[in-house]
């Protein structure tokens, strides 16, 4: 089955850099990778996905890389802001459902002003 | 709009006793999951619906049953709870089955003694 690794497992940067997540995958049959933040205390929310078709996909300060060819994806936080201080997952799935999404083991941020 | 509502946000349960979490949905989507949430593990699916009448295992099913008889309730029991248990339990659900973002609850944090 799929399986989703994630790092680095903490990651500390000063308010205004950029932050940087990686993924990898085993599943060459996925084609859809979600990213989720989790503040302290609160539940996961989607914040940005791509789908195997495209490259890249960019959000205001958030972007999302996909190499499909080396299976792994990575999350871009540009000019971070104390409110991105979060956990931040990423997953994966393939055709056929959220019941086959399978999630990192997550990265916990911390933006320091 | 509540979205999910989930109970109890807290509970302490000694090994051995059956315990109910509770998971309903005002958005009327079709698909239902229960994750748990353990440090260094991230999200890991329990059981799901598609659609009401319908259930599937996630990864990690063993202890836990669900049911859906309707589009908005999706309760999971622990029938006889032992202390690996011990974890934050995530309900979502997603307008269908493939497609569309999954919306969590607030959570429900169970401790087994």
């Amino acid at each position: 089955g799929e399986n989703v690794e994630q790092h680095p497992s903490t990651l500390s940067v000063q308010e205004g850099d950029s932050a940087v997540i990686k993924c990898t995958y085993s599943d060459s049959a996925s084609n859809y990778f979600p990213w989720y933040k989790q503040e302290l205390g609160k539940r996961p929310q989607l914040i940005i996905d791509i789908r195997s078709n495209v490259g890249e996909k960019k959000d205001q300060r958030i972007a999302v890389t996909l190499n499909k060819t080396a299976k792994h994806f990575s999350l871009h936080i540009t000019e971070t802001q104390p409110e991105d201080s979060a956990v931040y997952f990423c997953a994966a799935s393939k055709s056929g459902g959220y019941n086959k999404l399978i999630f990192g083991a997550g990265t916990r941020l911390a933006v320091h002003p | 709009i509540a979205g999910i509502t989930q109970a109890p946000t807290s509970q302490i349960l000694a090994a051995g006793r059956r315990m109910t979490l509770r998971c309903t949905q005002d958005m009327r989507h079709n698909a239902m999951y229960w994750y748990r949430q353990d440090l260094g593990l991230g999200l890991r699916l329990i059981h799901y619906s598609n659609t009401a009448g319908t259930t599937g295992k996630g990864e990690v099913p063993d202890g836990y049953s669900v049911s859906r008889a309707n589009t908005d309730d999706f309760p999971l029991t622990l029938a006889s709870a032992v202390p690996s248990q011990t974890s934050v339990y995530f309900c979502a659900s997603s307008e269908g089955s493939s497609s569309g973002e999954l919306f969590f609850g607030e959570g429900s944090r169970l401790t087994v003694l």
